[in-house]
């Protein structure tokens, strides 16, 4: 069985304020994708990592893949209201499996 | 751009109904899945479909479940007689292949009462 953590569960921060959330598991993903997801909405990719060591930077969101493929994070510089949102990290094996989220808040 | 569309967006029946929800997936994608999001929880599989059969299903998808694409576009996911329990979000996918990201719809709401 192949589980993703997150980490924070919650974050809740000011605007302009700098924020990173992790993904762990203990299996390794031929390749891990971002979601994010609104409230009643369905998961809208973001960026998909592919190689151990991966950075990708997608304006002010900058996602990294581990070295064993085993763990992600991503980075959010300046964050920004619009950024709210749950964040997903999903490992692809065979299918996309989610893990639980990080619920981010961006107080004005 | 292409998408995932899924109707309806909210669906409410009572329990023991039968009831259909409909993707259509991107045109030239062969893997399609369906997907389960009980309020307040994890986004979980239920079902994975290729080459016009099932390819992996979770513990959740059991005998009231079943899906079907019957014909070039349409992918159904059926429940057959639901339970209160089965109220969540459903989300429909699609990819190219079994190994690249997959793509989501909007999801239909499904509350059962």
């Amino acid at each position: 069985t192949q589980l993703l953590e997150q980490s924070p569960q919650f974050l809740s921060i000011q605007e302009g304020e700098n924020l990173t959330v992790y993904c762990n598991s203990s299996s390794v993903f031929s390749s891990l994708q971002w979601y994010r997801q609104e409230p009643g909405e369905g998961p809208v990719l973001l960026v998909t990592v592919v190689t151990g060591g991966e950075v990708k930077k997608l304006k002010r969101l900058t996602f990294q893949f581990g070295d064993a493929r085993k763990d992600s994070s991503l980075h959010i510089t300046a964050a920004q209201t619009g950024d709210t949102g749950l964040y997903l990290c999903a490992g692809l094996y065979d299918k996309v499996i989610f893990g639980p989220g990080t619920s981010l808040s961006v107080i004005p | 751009e292409p998408e995932v569309t899924q109707t309806p967006s909210h669906q409410v029946t009572q329990m023991g109904q039968e009831v259909i929800l409909r993707c259509v997936p991107i045109s030239n994608h062969l893997y399609f899945y369906w997907y389960r999001q009980i309020l307040g929880q994890k986004v979980e599989f239920l079902v994975s479909f290729y080459n016009n059969e099932i390819s992996e299903k979770s513990e959740i998808f059991d005998d009231q479940f079943s899906v079907e694409r019957p014909d070039g576009s349409n992918f159904t996911l059926k429940i057959r007689s639901t339970k209160l329990e089965d109220s969540a979000m459903y989300f429909c996918a699609s990819s190219l292949t079994g190994n690249t990201e997959a793509f989501f719809g909007q999801g239909t709401r499904l509350t059962v009462v």
